[in-house]
């Protein structure tokens, strides 16, 4: 089965700089790749996500970048802020019978000090 | 729209003891989920439904079960509580495949088992 792999698990920075997590995924048939952001005590919530015909894709402060031969995809953010501070997921899914089969990484625990 | 709703917020279970988690969304959507997440670790997919009358299995379906007699309404049953089933609960759901992959989280259900 799929398996997903996140690094760093924390992460700390200075406000104003960038930050990078990476995602490896095992299974070649995935497609489609998602990072939610949890802040302490509250539910993950999608921030962008990417899908296997695409390369790369950003939002505002947010990109996602994908290599599919080499199977992983990374998650930039610019000019960090305080309330970037949070715990970030990547996850995997190669929809199984039509449903959004999510496998998750373990997280990385973004602290962005002022 | 309340999205995503889920009680009780925390509750606390004695070795043994079964007890119900509610989870209802009003955004019409076909797919629901339920997830674990244990302390620093990703979510690990229970159970899923992709439409009312049907369920499946997920990654770690041991101890639990749910069903789904309505679109609305999708409850995770505990029978005869283990200290290791002690985690965050997180039910979420999902439009059909083809309208949009984003999964709605609930707020959550913390639960410790003594």
């Amino acid at each position: 089965g799929e398996n997903v792999e996140q690094h760093p698990s924390t992460l700390s920075v200075q406000e104003g700089d960038s930050a990078v997590i990476k995602c490896t995924y095992s299974d070649s048939a995935s497609n489609y790749f998602p990072w939610y952001k949890q802040e302490l005590g509250k539910r993950p919530q999608l921030i962008i996500d990417i899908r296997s015909n695409v390369g790369e894709k950003k939002d505002q402060r947010i990109a996602v970048t994908l290599n599919k031969t080499a199977k992983h995809f990374s998650l930039h953010i610019t000019e960090t802020q305080p309330e970037d501070s949070a715990v970030y997921f990547c996850a995997a899914s190669n929809r199984p019978g039509g449903y959004n089969k999510l496998i998750f990484g373990a997280g990385t625990r973004l602290a962005v000090h002022p | 729209n309340a999205g995503v709703t889920q009680t009780p917020k925390f509750r606390i279970l004695k070795i043994g003891q079964s007890m119900t988690l509610q989870c209802t969304q009003d955004m019409n959507h076909n797919y629901m989920y339920w997830y674990r997440q244990d302390p620093g670790m990703g979510l690990k997919l229970i159970y899923y439904s992709v439409g009312a009358g049907i369920t499946d299995k997920g990654e770690v379906p041991n101890g639990y079960n749910v069903s789904r007699s309505t679109t609305e309404d999708f409850p995770l049953r505990l029978e005869l509580a283990a200290p290791s089933q002690t985690s965050v609960y997180f039910c979420a759901s999902s439009y059909l495949a083809g309208k949009g992959d984003e999964q709605f989280f609930g707020p959550g259900t913390r639960l410790t088992v003594l």
